[in-house]
Parts: C-alpha cells; sequence; structure tokens
C-alpha cells in the first residue's frame, strides 16, 4: 500500500495568515493526489484533483502544487471558515490511501 | 442535481449481521465508482473499497477484505456495504463517496451512517 504523510498534524495560525500543508507519498503517485476538508460533524467537501487543479467554487486562496512524492495545499489569507481538518488522498494506486489529517486551528 | 443518502444510524450487538445503503441520484448510477470510507471515533479517513456499479466489479483496502462486502444494485441505484459478524472495532461513521468526473477523487459524499457496536 502506499503510505501518505500530511506534516503538520495541527497547525495553529491566525485569519489573514498564509500556510501551507505538506503530504508525502510513500512512491510516486505522479499527480493522482487529492484534497479534503472536513469540519467536525459533517461529510468531508472535495477542493482539489490532480494536485492543482482547483475545483470549481472553491475559493481562490487554496491552491495544491507538487507530483511525484511531495504535495502542497496553501491557504492564503485565512478565513474562519477555512479553520477544519484537511486530508490528501492518493489514487494512482488501489487501495487508494488518506492521509492521517491536519488540523486547522486558530490561534 | 447528484445526491447520495445513505440509511440511517444503526446500533448493533458484537456478532449481529448489518447492511447499510447509499442511494445515488441525478446521475446515471451505473457509471461511476462509488466507494466506502470509515472514520472511526477521533479518527481519520480510511478508504475501504469501490465498487463499479455497471459491472459490480469491487475493489478492497486489504485492511478490510474478507471482513465486509460491498455490492451494488444498479436497477435501484444502491450501493451497499454489510457485515456477517460486527465487531466493537467496526464502529464507526461510513461514507459512500462518488468519483468525480475525471478521475478516482471523490467529489460527492453521503451524509455518512453511523455505526455503533456494543454489547
Amino acid at each position: 500500500d502506499i503510505q501518505m504523510t500530511q506534516s503538520p498534524s495541527t497547525l495553529s495560525a491566525s485569519v489573514g495568515d498564509r500556510v501551507t500543508i505538506t503530504c508525502r507519498a510513500s512512491q510516486s503517485i505522479s499527480i493522482w493526489l487529492a484534497w479534503y476538508q472536513q469540519k467536525p460533524g459533517k461529510a468531508p467537501k472535495f477542493l482539489i484533483h490532480k494536485a492543482s487543479s482547483l475545483e470549481s467554487g472553491v475559493p481562490s486562496r487554496f491552491s495544491g502544487s507538487g507530483s511525484g512524492t511531495e504535495f502542497t495545499l496553501t491557504i492564503s489569507f485565512l478565513q474562519p471558515d477555512d479553520f477544519a481538518t484537511y486530508y490528501c488522498q492518493q489514487y494512482n494506486n488501489y487501495p487508494y490511501t488518506f492521509g492521517q489529517g491536519t488540523k486547522l486551528e486558530i490561534k | 442535481e447528484v445526491q447520495l443518502v445513505q440509511s440511517g444510524a444503526e446500533v448493533k450487538k458484537p456478532g449481529e449481521s448489518l447492511k447499510i445503503s447509499c442511494k445515488g441520484s441525478g446521475y446515471s448510477f451505473s457509471d461511476y465508482w462509488i466507494a466506502w470510507v470509515r472514520q472511526m471515533p477521533g479518527k481519520g479517513l480510511e478508504w475501504m473499497g469501490i465498487i463499479y456499479p455497471g459491472d459490480s466489479d469491487t475493489k478492497y483496502s486489504p485492511s478490510v477484505e474478507g471482513q465486509v462486502t460491498i455490492s451494488a444494485d444498479k436497477s435501484i441505484s444502491t450501493a451497499d456495504l454489510q457485515w456477517s459478524s460486527l465487531k466493537a472495532s467496526d464502529t464507526a461513521m461510513y461514507y459512500c463517496a462518488r468519483q468525480g468526473d475525471s478521475g478516482s477523487y471523490y467529489y460527492y459524499w453521503g451524509q455518512g451512517t453511523l455505526v455503533t457496536v456494543s454489547s
């Protein structure tokens, strides 16, 4: 199985900050990576696919980059609604796997 | 509008069987893979497996293979996740999710089904 490792596990930031979450794959997954946002008690919400393709309707302050084994999700100018847990997911090889999550907290 | 509507919360005892469901609407159910994703209390997302309703091709994560069965009935646009003998460790929220139009990411999600297994 491909292991997905996110860092940090928890991130404290303030409204207006720019933050970056890293996701590393245990082997190359090309660009087949998605990012999701999850708030407590809610289903995950899809944000980005193919590492950097932002879904329609997702604010442009979200961006993704990377290929191979290292990927990043950047949120510029944090808004109150952005405080949530973020997951990466590879869909290059079965079983598709998620990272363990990064909880973005208000500082 | 694409929707995935899951069956309601369940409370079961260890050793009991269970089937939960996910009904798709607003799209051609046969043509898109449906995944099941587990989230144990306070934990992250875990990909369990997927099914292609058009031909019932199914793939499982090794971590759950043999422990659950994923099935689909395209005639009623429903995918199911079932257990023959529940354990306390099966207590979790279970989500179904549909692949996106251009890849195996999960654009649409059900609301989740909470399964509680307790004696």
